[in-house]
Parts: C-alpha cells; sequence; structure tokens
C-alpha cells in the first residue's frame, strides 16, 4: 500500500506555544488531505479536509485560527496547533487520499502525532 | 442524517473466526473501507468495497450489500496480534468518509 509519514512522532510543549506537525504522502500524489484528531478510547474526529493549493475545510466546532493547515504541495501538507493548551493534547493523524483509478478511491494513514501540552 | 453502526466490543478465541458487522446510512455511497486499529497507533486500511459481494485477502474479507446497507468484515485462524479496533467507514457522495465508532476486539487465548 502507498506510504504517509508523519512528523513528529510525539511532541511535548508548554502552553501557549505553537507546534507544526508535517504529513507526507511518500509514493504518490495525494489529491486530498484530511487531518483527524483522536482522544484516548474515541473514534476518529475529522478536524479538515485540504485540497493541494486551495484553502482547507474545517469541520463544525474546529477554530480556523486556532488549527492552521497548510497544503502546498500535492505531497506535503502542515498543522500548525497555535498557542496549544493542555485540552489540546491528543493523537492527531493525517489522512493522504489516492485516486487509485477513476471508480476506486483508497485513503491511507499516517501513523500519527501525540501531542502534549504542559 | 448519516449514520454507521458497529457492534463496541466483541470477544472471540484464538484460531476461531469472527465477524464484525457494519450497517450503515449515508448520503450517498462510493465505497466501504475497513480498517485496523491497535491501540496508540494510527488506522491502517485493510479493505475496500464498492461492488456488492465478498473481498478475499488473505485471512480477512470483507462482504457488501448496498441494497441492505451492510458489510461485515471476517477474521479467520485469529491471532493475538488481531487484538484491535476495527474501523468501518463509508464514502458519501461527496466523497467524504463518514466514520463508524469502531468495534474493540478481544483476542483470548
Amino acid at each position: 500500500g502507498a506510504v504517509v509519514s508523519q512528523h513528529p512522532s510525539w511532541v511535548i510543549c508548554k502552553s501557549g506555544t505553537s507546534v507544526k506537525i508535517e504529513c507526507r504522502s511518500l509514493d504518490f500524489q495525494a489529491t486530498t488531505m484530511f487531518w483527524y484528531r483522536q482522544f484516548p478510547k474515541q473514534s476518529l474526529m475529522l478536524m479538515a479536509t485540504s485540497n493541494e493549493g486551495s484553502k482547507a475545510t474545517y469541520e463544525q466546532g474546529v477554530e480556523k485560527d486556532k488549527f492552521l493547515i497548510n497544503h502546498a504541495s500535492l505531497t506535503l501538507s502542515t498543522l500548525t496547533v497555535t498557542s496549544a493548551h493542555p485540552e489540546d493534547s491528543s493523537f492527531y493523524i493525517c489522512s493522504a487520499r489516492w485516486f487509485r483509478t477513476s471508480e476506486s478511491y483508497e485513503q491511507y494513514f499516517g501513523p500519527g502525532t501525540r501531542l502534549t501540552v504542559t | 442524517g448519516q449514520n454507521i453502526d458497529q457492534p463496541t466490543e466483541m470477544t472471540a478465541t484464538e484460531g476461531a473466526i469472527v465477524q464484525i458487522n457494519c450497517t450503515y446510512q449515508t448520503s450517498g455511497f462510493n465505497g466501504l473501507f475497513w480498517y485496523q486499529q491497535h491501540a496508540g497507533e494510527a488506522p491502517t486500511f485493510l479493505s475496500y468495497n464498492v461492488l456488492d459481494g465478498l473481498e478475499e485477502k488473505g485471512r480477512f474479507s470483507s462482504f457488501l450489500s448496498r441494497s441492505k446497507g451492510y458489510s461485515y468484515l471476517l477474521l479467520k485462524e485469529l491471532q493475538m496480534k488481531d487484538s484491535a479496533s476495527y474501523l468501518c467507514a463509508v464514502m458519501d457522495s461527496n466523497y467524504q468518509l463518514i466514520w463508524g465508532a469502531g468495534t474493540k476486539l478481544i483476542i483470548k487465548p
């Protein structure tokens, strides 16, 4: 299957600082990338969808000024958590979609980034 | 509204077979996905069904009935490493994935 990398794997930061998470599709060009958040023992929660070269579409309840998403190329998307607070501590997972054929879509996940805000 | 239902938790014995069901009601349908997620890790892709029928891939098989809004994931010859959460997701008419809450599968020796 296709490979999606995410960096860093884990990060600890102080309250009030900003953290940037990178998501790369390594062996394919991703038409769309997704950012999810997952709290312990809960299901994935979609935060935003981004298409290369355009602004991200945020889900209801997700602050776009707090979670900045940049999708500069078909292989790279970044999520910046600005002015992080302890309640932002979570597992952040990116996903990249690959239109394998005109009738087949596959979506692969990065390994996730565990963010802890102290 | 859109809804994906799957059991919260299931328990099975090592070496046995288990079937995890998923029913869905979505606005449009562009395929159904199954993912495996181990605790503390990101989901990994297992299968994708867009046509009715059974897709077999090694010990794992996935079935889809679009008319019934129903799918199942069948795991054979269960191994301890299969203990994980299994997520069912449907791609709707806007090509967005609608996620189920996941089924936690516990394998006992």
